[in-house]
């Protein structure tokens, strides 16, 4: 299974409103990956968790809170988000070994966000 | 600090023509290097990956990239494009902690 999977596929959710997005992954992989996608941008880090503990943090707001219970599941809440965290969620994941840097990503479909 | 820049924020060739689409990078370690490509309302999947074994890189789908150390490239090419491959492709270079940083990227049209 070289698969990542994210649900839902879209969300739609008030400014008060509190959501997760959820993303799983059975290929053993050791670091999962959250990224923010704009339109016409590229995939901008969020958080990365290596054997479920956060080790990047990219100065996210607060209302983003990642959470990895085991090494196959990685989820995002969401909390008084801005009409301006509208975007495509990425998941991903990649082996995490001491060759970390040649590891390539495994990307999900992500999750399509929009805030109203 | 890792960078990759991308020449050519959209590309458009026909159908059966050559695909170049330019990646420069800036590094100040060996660098490895990745091109994926976006389907729209997808997500992103690898083509191939630079990792100092071979200069010259196969990968999926007919593309090709060619690592050019006096040039600081990495640009990837197709010899023959097909209309399937109009996507958006993304040059990446691995930074420290596992941060994968990626290019503005390069919108590929094929016309008819």
């Amino acid at each position: 299974d070289t698969e990542v999977t994210q649900t839902p596929k879209h969300l739609v959710m008030g400014m008060t409103n509190k959501k997760s997005l959820k993303c799983e992954q059975h290929m053993g992989h050791r670091a999962m990956y959250w990224y923010k996608q704009k339109a016409k941008k590229p995939p901008e880090l969020m958080f990365v968790y290596s054997y479920e503990k956060l080790s990047i943090n990219e100065s996210v707001p607060s209302r983003f809170s990642p959470e990895c219970p085991n090494s196959s599941l990685l989820n995002l809440h969401l909390h008084a988000l801005q009409p301006e965290d509208s975007a495509l969620y990425l998941c991903a994941s990649s082996q995490d070994s001491q060759y970390w840097a040649y590891n390539e990503q495994f990307f999900g479909p992500g999750t399509r966000l929009t805030v109203l | 600090a890792q960078s990759v820049t991308q020449l050519g924020s959209h590309v458009s060739v026909s159908e059966g023509a050559l695909v170049l689409l330019r990646c420069n990078y800036s590094s100040s370690v060996p660098p490895y290097l990745f091109w994926y490509v976006q389907y729209p309302n997808q997500g992103l999947q690898l083509l191939l990956k630079y990792t100092s074994a071979a200069t010259l890189v196969k990968g999926i789908n007919g593309f090709e990239a060619e690592f050019k150390k006096s040039e600081t490239s990495f640009h990837l090419t197709k010899p023959s494009a097909h209309m399937s491959d109009a996507a958006e492709y993304f040059c990446a270079v691995t930074a420290y902690g596992n941060k994968l940083v990626f290019g503005a990227g390069t919108i590929l049209r094929v016309k008819s």
